[in-house]
């Protein structure tokens, strides 16, 4: 079964504009999430990330929101730019087996100039 | 600075073939885990080692297997391949498990078709 969904394949924003990507899960247990971002041909790199105790989490362009009641996170990119242009995976770790970590299916994200 | 390394990038098999993929890192990390990716599915966890000599399965570990006898190398091996293991594998390190500090670092895949 899949824990974490990401229930957007694709998703096309303008240059300039903000991308909202979202994520829900369905384990209570899970209690850090992250968002990973990864390009053609490579592997994944880390984005950003937060701890189930916080609701939101900055870091220059990109915020994480965390709304545990809903079981929901999303990520947004403010501006959008064409070289945010991936794939970007939500993950979620389980408070009591913590070498486990779920992914979503990913979104593509395509920002047009 | 190379980080995780693996190898081959591509690799076609006949079913019943076997093979080992290569996983090296240069870090001096003590998790490494092995995940793959199909198409509508997120990265799924096969086995990950939290250091040498110490192996454990993840979420899909059949037909699989890793051992790790070095802090640098987890080889991950099909011992019969079968059609179901067409898939993109992807190998990662982190300095130590999975806390809330160590981020994963993700190699650049191996991309694997089973005829």
């Amino acid at each position: 079964d899949q824990q974490v969904k990401q229930n957007s394949p694709s998703l096309s924003v303008q240059e300039g504009r903000i991308s909202i990507l979202n994520c829900d899960y369905t384990n209570s247990m899970f209690d850090y999430f992250l968002w990973y971002k990864k390009y053609p041909a490579e592997g994944p790199t880390f984005l950003i990330s937060i701890s189930s105790i916080k609701d939101k989490n900055e870091d220059g362009r990109f915020t994480v929101f965390l709304n545990k009641s809903a079981k929901h996170l999303s990520l947004h990119i403010v501006p959008s730019q064409p070289g945010d242009s991936a794939v970007y995976f939500c993950a979620a770790r389980d408070l009591y087996n913590n070498n486990d970590m779920r992914f979503g299916a990913g979104t593509r994200l395509t920002v047009k100039p | 600075n190379a980080g995780v390394t693996q190898t081959p990038k591509f690799q076609v098999l006949k079913t019943g073939q076997s093979m080992t993929l290569q996983c090296a890192q240069d870090m001096n990390h003590e998790y490494m885990s092995w995940y793959r990716q199909d198409p509508g599915m997120g990265l799924r966890l096969i086995h990950y080692s939290v250091g040498a000599g110490i192996t454990d399965q993840g979420e899909v570990p059949n037909g699989y297997n890793v051992s790790r006898s070095t802090t640098e190398d987890f080889p991950l091996r099909l011992l019969s391949a079968a059609p179901s293991q067409t898939s993109v594998y992807f190998c990662a390190s982190s300095r130590t498990g999975l806390t809330a500090k160590n981020i994963q670092y993700f190699g650049a895949g191996t991309r694997l078709s089973v005829l």
